[in-house]
């Protein structure tokens, strides 16, 4: 069974512009989770989908938005990008209910 | 198991010894906790999880005791190895809140062959 898939892995941008990540859910998850990491601030708690409904939501600026697609992949994006946003994206699959996420290998963010 | 900023804290064990990382948890609401380890490079990677109303789940070489009074989660691992060198979180599920899970900070444990 192929587990979250996260593209891209790496990728380098500079200030102002704009991201989009993808990711593919394990097959039959409806739930999709993303996730920020930075040593400072660990793993923080972007946003939910669930069956293309976003869900729950973190404590982020509108900057940061996300949608997910009828087969459950999800695409995370941020606006002007900031110094700041360089971080490891990790997003997250499970059937929905509470229980067990599954994690991706994440795309790392660098904003230069 | 907290820590603060860049310095995680960290648990350095010899090989077969057992390993014991602690957390405190933040939310008298949270009813579902897990236990991750995240190798460098890697996203995290599930160990074990305990629901409220238990105290204690045993799985392979590890066991979870959740303390609900102090709001207090350990992980323990019985004859650590070498590979089991990482990051380790706990993590807290507020019920009715899917999919987010409010993470600790990590703590590092390094195994010495």
């Amino acid at each position: 069974k192929a587990g979250v898939t996260q593209t891209p892995r790496y990728l380098i941008k500079t200030r102002g512009q704009q991201v989009t990540l993808s990711c593919s859910p394990i097959s039959g998850h409806r739930s999709v989770s993303w996730y920020q990491q930075t040593p400072g601030q660990g793993l923080q708690f972007l946003f939910e989908y669930f069956s293309e409904t976003q869900r729950n939501k973190g404590n982020f600026p509108g900057r940061f938005s996300g949608r997910q697609f009828s087969n459950s992949r999800s695409e995370m994006n941020v606006s002007t990008l900031e110094l700041g946003d360089s971080a490891l994206y990790l997003c997250a699959s499970s059937f929905g209910g509470a229980g067990e996420l599954f994690f991706g290998e994440g795309s790392r963010l660098t904003v230069l | 198991g907290e820590s603060v900023g860049l310095h995680l804290p960290t648990l350095s064990v010899q090989e077969g010894d057992n390993s014991i990382i602690n957390c405190a948890y933040s939310n008298s609401a949270s009813d579902y906790f897990i236990w991750y380890k995240q190798e460098s490079g890697k996203g995290p990677q599930f160990i074990i999880d305990i629901r409220s109303n238990m105290d204690k789940r045993q799985g392979q070489r590890v066991t979870v005791l959740l303390n609900k009074t102090v709001k207090h989660l350990s992980l323990q691992i019985a004859a650590t190895q070498p590979g089991d060198s990482a990051v380790y979180f706990c993590a807290e599920n507020i019920s009715g809140s899917q999919g987010n899970l409010i993470f600790g900070k990590g703590t590092k444990l390094s195994v010495k062959p």
